[in-house]
């Protein structure tokens, strides 16, 4: 079975202090995504990463910053947070190599800024 | 703009009833609709749909895709207080990329 883990299940932080969400998956896929979810906005994409080292701009990529070393490996950083930044924070990685592939998805980060 | 409007954003039933959820998307170069469900936490995967009138179907669960009305509707029947969940459907972005866009989620809850 493929497995995504996030390093925290919950996280709370202060206003303008840098955070680290780190994902690791095992099934040697080569993408990965960082979603947040919101009520009543549904799931949408931070950025997404195809290869090591290589990056996409998702939807609301305004505040947030990936990096992708090692392939197995997505870190979201959030350089100073912000209180509008609290929410639900999902990894998830698929196959790759070209078409659809279903999404496997970690179990989440609540994060709180305060 | 890619968009994916699911239908009712909530429901309640009781034990053993049977209901039915929507999908509707505009999306540029359609191949393919997924659906998810999300419990307390991770999405799991249920069905990729890529063909119309074909039926996919998984235990009390089932799926299928209207590419000429571009929706999609999910079946549960007999259903279980297990079943209360967000369902999601998502399509590829721009029909044939790996980024998903996600419909906003019906939450469904069974009642004993």
């Amino acid at each position: 079975d493929v497995k995504v883990t996030q390093s925290s299940r919950y996280l709370v932080k202060r206003t303008g202090e840098k955070v680290f969400l780190e994902c690791v998956q095992d099934m040697d896929h080569e993408n990965m995504f960082w979603y947040r979810q919101d009520p009543g906005l549904g799931l949408r994409l931070i950025y997404f990463s195809y290869d090591v080292k290589m990056k996409e701009k998702g939807d609301i990529p305004e505040g947030y910053s990936v990096s992708r070393e090692k392939k197995e490996r997505f870190s979201l950083i959030l350089e100073s947070a912000s209180t509008n930044q609290t929410s639900m924070y999902l990894c998830a990685s698929s196959l790759g190599a070209g078409g659809v592939n279903e999404q496997f998805f970690g179990p989440g980060t609540r994060l709180t800024v305060l | 703009e890619d968009k994916v409007v699911q239908s009712p954003l909530s429901l309640v039933v009781h034990e053993g009833d049977t209901v039915t959820l929507n999908c509707s998307y505009e999306v540029t170069n359609f191949r393919s609709l997924l659906w998810y469900k999300q419990e307390k936490k991770a999405p799991t995967f249920l069905f990729m749909l890529t063909s119309s009138g074909i039926e996919k179907k998984s235990g009390r669960l089932s799926s299928i895709l209207d590419k000429k009305e571009l929706f999609s509707i999910l079946n549960i029947t007999a259903t279980q207080t297990g079943d209360s969940a967000v369902y999601l459907c998502a399509v590829p972005h721009q029909g044939g990329s790996e980024k998903l866009v996600f419909g906003k989620g019906t939450k469904l809850t069974v009642n004993p």
